[in-house]
């Protein structure tokens, strides 16, 4: 039972386009998000996250949007370069002291 | 140089044999967490530990145990009671246990069963 869905497994997209990825999460508990990027034997890196009590959080190229109402995050990168080709991990924490729970991850590709 | 470092980064174990994970942190973080990654996954909590000398069962913690006696390490154990130890290991720490706090990442160890 999956309480963070990242329904596409990969996502293709040309250099300097727009980037966007998708995330639905399903406990009402949630109240802070996540994005991480991870290449292959590498741990996973911390890109940017939000808070449930804003809609909007913007970090140079990236900008995380949460739509509440729809239990529904995005990850957008504008623009794509080469170097963002990786997997993309959504994660979600509850307000207690455990840790995160995690999406499966989105493989993105940038193509030239 | 801060982060966190884990060892080694490929681990080998014969069935029935524990196997010890290294992790160490030098960010002076109080949190610490140990994540299981499988082929096409996503990341699931094995075990966490919010300050020195405590620990918590993660969602799958069944045929692992950890300790915490110093601030900086958190070893986890594999023992012979986990069935598909095949994986890889994760861990992570955060400045504490509090809400809407980011969890920085080693860069994992990789158990394979001979």
């Amino acid at each position: 039972d999956q309480q963070v869905k990242q329904n596409s497994p990969s996502l293709s997209v040309q250099e300097g386009r727009i980037s966007i990825l998708n995330c639905d999460y399903t406990n009402s508990m949630f109240d802070y998000f996540l994005w991480y990027k991870k290449y292959p034997a590498e741990g996973p890196t911390f890109l940017i996250s939000i808070s449930s009590i804003k809609d909007k959080n913007e970090d140079g190229r990236f900008t995380v949007f949460l739509n509440k109402s729809a239990k529904h995050l995005s990850l957008h990168i504008v623009p794509s370069q080469p170097g963002d080709s990786a997997v993309y991990f959504c994660a979600a924490k509850g307000g207690g002291a455990d840790g995160l729970t995690f999406g499966k991850g989105t493989h993105l590709i940038i193509q030239p | 140089d801060g982060g966190i470092t884990q060892s080694p980064k490929y681990l080998f174990r014969k069935e029935g044999q524990n196997v010890t994970l290294s992790c160490e942190q030098n960010l002076n973080h109080d949190a610490m967490y140990w994540y299981r990654q499988d082929p096409g996954q996503g990341l699931r909590l094995i075990y966490y530990s919010q300050i020195v000398n405590d620990f918590q069962k993660g969602d799958i913690a069944e045929g692992y145990s950890v300790s915490r006696e110093k601030k900086e390490s958190f070893p986890l154990t594999v023992t012979s009671a986990q069935k598909n130890p095949t994986a890889f290991y994760l861990c992570a720490s955060s400045i504490d246990a509090g809400p809407r706090r980011p969890q920085h990442f080693g860069d994992g160890t990789r158990l394979s069963i001979l």
